[in-house]
């Protein structure tokens, strides 16, 4: 599968807990985005990284996120001491370019916390 | 600031009709549109999408239309099918793909 690959695809936490997602981008793409959706709502950017680079971090809290995508290896999310409104899908997106068009997405990572 | 607004949060249609999708966007800048459409439990997948530079663009049975002095998009379905039931998301971007911004999506349904 030359696909995005995210995972995993289901994380469940208990507060106070770490949560770490991965995304693996389409073959040949440089250019990782990350985005939330929380329930009822749309795709919320938060980070743009390109390889051992974060290169838009605006729409990242400013506290317990953060995000890498090293020279070897996926791009992870990383979110310390979760609590209950980090609930929500997180979906990696990447592109071969960073200017605007087609975002190819992953199928997300569902992380709930009790 | 929600700079993509989708506000019809559903939309029900008989098979064989038009469906058609709105989208209404604040940003000036914004100059590339998107539709992604989504499954459950599944990601985006990238629809159609159409440059500020014209007002319609036509891929088989999506249509998707700009009118950019109102600042409005549109995806039209004719025919609708059942298989065309997902969130449908809107998007919008500038200069980069980091500034995209999508809607909240509308969910359709397309009954047999």
């Amino acid at each position: 599968n030359a696909g995005v690959m995210q995972n995993p695809r289901h994380l469940v936490r208990r507060r106070g807990q770490e949560a770490r997602l991965r995304c693996s981008p389409m073959k040949g793409h440089s250019h990782v985005y990350w985005y939330r959706q929380l329930p009822e709502e749309g795709l919320k950017f938060m980070v743009y990284l390109q390889k051992e680079n974060i290169i838009d971090e605006s729409g990242m809290p400013k506290e317990r996120f953060s995000a890498e995508f090293p020279k070897e290896g996926p791009s992870i999310l990383r979110i310390q001491q979760v609590v209950r409104g980090d609930s929500a899908a997180y979906f990696c997106a990447s592109s071969s370019s960073g200017l605007s068009g087609e975002l190819f997405f992953g199928e997300g990572s569902r992380l709930t916390v009790l | 600031d929600q700079q993509v607004k989708q506000n019809s949060p559903s939309l029900s249609v008989q098979e064989g009709r038009i469906s058609i999708l709105n989208c209404d966007y604040t940003n000036s800048m914004f100059d590339y549109f998107l539709w992604y459409k989504k499954y459950p439990a599944e990601g985006p997948t990238f629809l159609i999408s159409i440059s500020s530079i014209k007002d319609k663009n036509e891929d088989g049975r999506f249509t998707v239309f700009l009118n950019k002095s109102a600042k409005h998009l549109s995806l039209h379905i004719v025919p609708s099918q059942p298989g065309d039931s997902a969130v449908y998301f809107c998007a919008a971007s500038g200069a980069g793909n980091n500034d995209m911004r999508f809607g909240a999506g509308t969910r359709l349904t397309v009954k047999p």
